[in-house]
Order: C-alpha cells, then structure tokens, then sequence
C-alpha cells in the first residue's frame, strides 16, 4: 500500500461522538486525500490537503474536517458523529512529481450506532 | 462535469473464460484514465492507467484496457480469468488541476465473480 497506514482499522462509536481517523504516510507525497466507500456509489472525496496546513473541500465535506499539521500525518474529524457517517473510510496519496495515480491506505470501518 | 459510469454492477463468469469490464466517461477536457482493483477488506490497487500515448494499456495481472475516444470508454478486459481475480474492480477519470492536484473521479465499481 505505498508506505500508507490508516488507525483505527475499525471503529463502533455512538451518535453525537467525536471521532479522529488517522492516515499516515512514509512516502513523502505532497498530497493527501480522504474519500468515503458505500455500496453503489464508488469512492467520494470528503477532503484533500496540498500541503502542511493547507486543506479543501471535496465533495461530501459537510459533517468533517481534517487537519495536516506534519507531512506524513492527515487526520479527519468527525466532530459529532451520526448514523449517516457509517461507511469505510480511504486515506490516498499523490504527488505530480511522481505521477497522477492515486495510491491508497487499507481503510477503516467506522460504525455509527 | 466529470462523470464515470461502469456498465455492470455485477459481472459473473466462470474460470478461464474472458471477461470484459465496462466503463464510459464524460469529461470536456483532456483526460487520464485508471482501473483499480479491490479484494474483500483491502484497499484499492491500481492495475493500469492511461495517460497518453498507445489506446491499447497492459497493466498487472493479465489485464489491459482500451481507451476509445470517440466512444468515451475505457473498457478492462482479461483474456481468461482466474478465481483469484474474484474482486471489486473501479473505473476513474482524473483531471489534473494546477498546482498539481489531482482530482479522481469513481465509478460505482463493478464486482467481478469468477465461479469454477
């Protein structure tokens, strides 16, 4: 998986909870990205981030935000969770010095009871 | 607007048959295009891509694809397949913004079951 870690790999938590994903990388890709897995939809971007401290909207933002204090690090925030937020979440890295594909994390599966 | 949409949400098929994966895309602009593939619980790995160049793109596995301009398609095909290829497999058009970011766009993913 191109030198990517997602933590937790699996979550229950209850409505209303905060919720911190983390994506870790070693590869040094400029880029970072957090999408959302559901059947029958593909993947969709929630965020992406450009570089330390510098993020945008993707297109099902509403309900997160992330953070990208370090390189290596992009963490999402759910900051009050609801039923609708259960799905599997993919971290992505890239960087257009080294090509235009995508290279993905294991995911993780957050269920929001 | 970007659109990609994968033909068949489900495609059976016994072992050493071929297969064909469907997928069209809509875009105005110049575009790049991938295949991924998904086993169960894993995360997505790139088979192939097009950039530019050759239509016809080999990439691992077996697998290769044809980008067709004028049909807008970019269909994934495999001459016999394995039960190992059992997968999720996922179409993307990508757009290539300045600054270097790289906007994917997914198709609804098509699972491949490959039945002895």
């Amino acid at each position: 998986d191109a030198g990517i870690t997602q933590s937790p790999r699996h979550k229950v938590t209850e409505t209303g909870t905060p919720v911190t994903l983390r994506c870790h990388q070693t590869e040094n890709h400029r880029y970072m990205y957090w999408y959302r897995q559901d059947p029958g939809h593909g993947l969709r971007l929630i965020h992406y981030s450009y570089g330390v401290k510098d993020t945008d909207k993707g297109e099902v933002s509403d309900g997160y935000s992330v953070s990208r204090s370090k390189t290596e690090d992009f963490l999402l925030t759910l900051e009050s969770a609801t039923s609708s937020q259960t799905s599997v979440y993919f971290c992505a890295i890239s960087d257009p010095d080294r090509g235009r594909e995508q290279f993905f994390g294991p995911g993780t599966r957050l269920t929001v009871l | 607007a970007q659109s990609v949409t994968q033909l068949d949400s489900q495609v059976p098929v016994f072992e050493e048959a071929p297969v064909e994966l469907r997928c069209n895309y809509s875009s105005s602009v110049s575009v790049y295009l991938f295949w991924y593939v998904q086993y169960p619980n894993q995360g997505l790995q790139l088979l192939l891509k097009y950039l530019s160049g050759s239509t016809l793109v080999k990439g691992i596995n077996g697998f290769e694809a044809e980008f067709n301009k004028s049909q807008t398609s970019f269909h994934l095909r495999k001459p016999s397949v394995h039960i190992s290829d059992t997968a999720e497999y996922f179409c993307a058009v990508s757009h290539m913004f300045s600054g270097g970011y790289n906007k994917l766009i997914f198709g609804a993913g098509t699972r491949l079951a490959v039945h002895p």
